[in-house]
C-alpha cells in the first residue's frame, strides 16, 4: 500500500516568495496532520483536518501560513511570503483517529525540507 | 511549555546490550503514548504504544513501561541492534483527541 506522500522532497526558494507544499494521505484515512520540525522546537503540530475540516490550527504560526484540504485525498500548506525563518522539514501524516480498536496512530510521509534564503 | 520531555538527547548502547529510552509527561489528561523511530531523510515511524490502563506492553524486542504516578514511560529494547540506531521519539495523546504532542527525541546509536 502507498504511504503519505508528500511533494516536494526539496525546495529552495528565495524570501519573499510564495511556497506551497502537497500532500496525499493514505487512502481510507479521515484525519491529516501538518508538523514541522526544527532543531529547536522540535516536531510542532501545525493544523489538523477531521474528514477535511480543520479542527486545531493553533499551532500555525501567524498569517502568513495557511492550509487547505479540498478532498479526502489532497492537502496543501501554503506559505506566503515565505521569510528565511521558516526553513525546517514539514511533514503530512494521516490517520484513522479512532476507531473500534482504540486510537490509532499516525503515518507520516517524508517531510519537504525548506530552506527560503 | 514542554509537555513531553526527553531528557536525553543521545544514547549509546553495545550491540547486544539493552536500550532504555525514558520520557517524562506533565499533562495528567495525556492517556496514550507512543514511541516513533525515525531515520535521517525519512518521516517518523510508529513502533509501538501503550494506552494509560496498562503499565507495560510488549512487542518482539520493544517493551514500553508506563508509570502514572512519576508520569514517566521508558521503552526496552533488548538485544539493541546496529539498525536500531535511530532518532526515537515519545508521544502524548489525550483521549478523545487526536492532537499528538511529541517529545524532542533522543538519538539512540547502537554500536556495532
Amino acid at each position: 500500500d502507498a504511504g503519505v506522500i508528500q511533494s516536494p522532497r526539496h525546495e529552495v526558494t528565495e524570501m519573499g516568495q510564495e511556497v506551497t507544499l502537497r500532500c496525499k494521505p493514505i487512502s481510507g484515512h479521515n484525519s491529516l496532520f501538518w508538523y514541522r520540525q526544527t532543531m529547536m522546537r522540535g516536531l510542532e503540530l501545525l493544523i489538523y483536518f477531521n474528514n477535511n475540516v480543520p479542527i486545531d490550527d493553533s499551532g500555525m504560526p501567524e498569517d502568513r501560513f495557511s492550509a487547505k484540504m479540498p478532498n479526502a485525498s489532497f492537502s496543501t500548506l501554503k506559505i506566503q511570503p515565505s521569510e528565511p525563518r521558516d526553513s525546517a522539514v514539514y511533514f503530512c501524516a494521516s490517520s484513522l483517529g479512532f476507531d473500534r480498536g482504540g486510537y490509532q496512530p499516525q503515518h507520516f510521509g517524508d517531510g519537504t525540507r525548506l530552506s527560503i534564503l | 511549555d514542554q509537555q513531553v520531555k526527553q531528557n536525553s538527547p543521545s544514547l549509546s548502547v553495545q550491540e547486544g546490550r539493552i536500550s532504555i529510552l525514558n520520557c517524562d509527561y506533565t499533562n495528567s489528561m495525556f492517556d496514550y503514548f507512543l514511541w516513533y523511530k525515525k531515520y535521517p531523510a525519512e518521516g517518523p515511524t510508529f513502533l509501538i504504544s501503550i494506552s494509560s490502563i496498562k503499565d507495560k506492553n510488549e512487542d518482539g524486542r520493544f517493551t514500553v513501561f508506563l508509570n502514572k504516578s512519576a508520569k514517566h514511560l521508558s521503552l526496552h529494547i533488548v538485544p539493541s541492534q546496529p539498525g536500531d540506531s535511530a532518532v526515537y521519539f515519545c508521544a502524548a495523546n489525550p483521549g478523545g483527541y487526536q492532537k499528538v504532542t511529541f517529545g524532542t527525541g533522543t538519538k539512540l546509536q547502537v554500536i556495532p
